[in-house]
């Protein structure tokens, strides 16, 4: 049973700082995985998509590496701002569903001004 | 254009007490998606819809539990005899016919008193 962990839970840094939240999986049997963004009272907001046969996509401060024999996926966001406060959560869609995605629990990142 | 909506955004239930979570997906979205979220977790998958029939149901955690999309386009998640376990934030989701990307909603928190 595929299974999605995300350490830390939380991590608070100093605005300006590069960071790397990390994803792990248990099941590289993947079709693809993504990364989202979610706010407090708001929805989720998806960031990166990585299919399986890709190793990175980027978008603007935003990087995110796939390493599907390891099992794992980072997110690399340059330059930190305040407002790049939120939780973000990684999900993996398994080969054998096109629909399901089996998700982490999130990181909780606080940018300090 | 329009985002997937959610009403209510926030609900409190007695204990017993039946609620009708709604959801409108994006137009021409044919898949839809319930998530249960509880706090400080990844969404779990509740049900799938394609157009008006229901596809996938197994996340469903009890029978209290009921999901309808009788026109293929709004959909409705009810839940009979409220338990305080079924405190969570309920997440609706649409997407293109699978396996495309999925779109979220901002979410129906719901307290069971």
């Amino acid at each position: 049973k595929q299974e999605v962990t995300q350490i830390p839970a939380a991590l608070s840094v100093p605005e300006g700082e590069n960071l790397v939240l990390n994803c792990s999986f248990t099941d590289s049997a993947i079709y693809n995985l993504q990364w989202f963004r979610q706010d407090p009272g708001k929805g989720l907001t998806s960031l990166l998509l990585i299919q399986s046969s890709q190793r990175e996509q980027t978008s603007g401060r935003l990087n995110a590496s796939l390493d599907k024999s390891s099992g794992r996926s980072t997110l690399y966001i340059a330059a930190s701002q305040p407002g790049d406060s939120a939780t973000y959560l990684c999900a993996v869609r398994p080969r054998d569903s096109n629909y399901q995605l089996i998700w982490g629990a999130g990181t909780k990142l606080i940018i300090k001004p | 254009g329009a985002g997937v909506s959610q009403s209510p955004r926030y609900k409190v239930a007695k204990r017993g007490q039946d609620v009708a979570l709604r959801c409108d997906p994006i137009s021409g979205h044919v898949s839809l998606f319930w998530y249960q979220q509880a706090l400080g977790q990844g969404p779990e998958f509740l049900t799938y819809f394609q157009n008006e029939a229901q596809l996938d149901k197994s996340g469903l955690p009890s029978d209290r539990f009921f999901a309808e999309r009788p026109e293929g386009s709004v959909s409705t998640l009810k839940i009979q005899r409220t338990q305080q376990e079924d405190s969570a934030v309920y997440l609706c989701a649409s997407s293109l016919p699978t396996p495309y990307e999925q779109y979220f909603g901002p979410g129906t928190r719901l307290t069971v008193t």
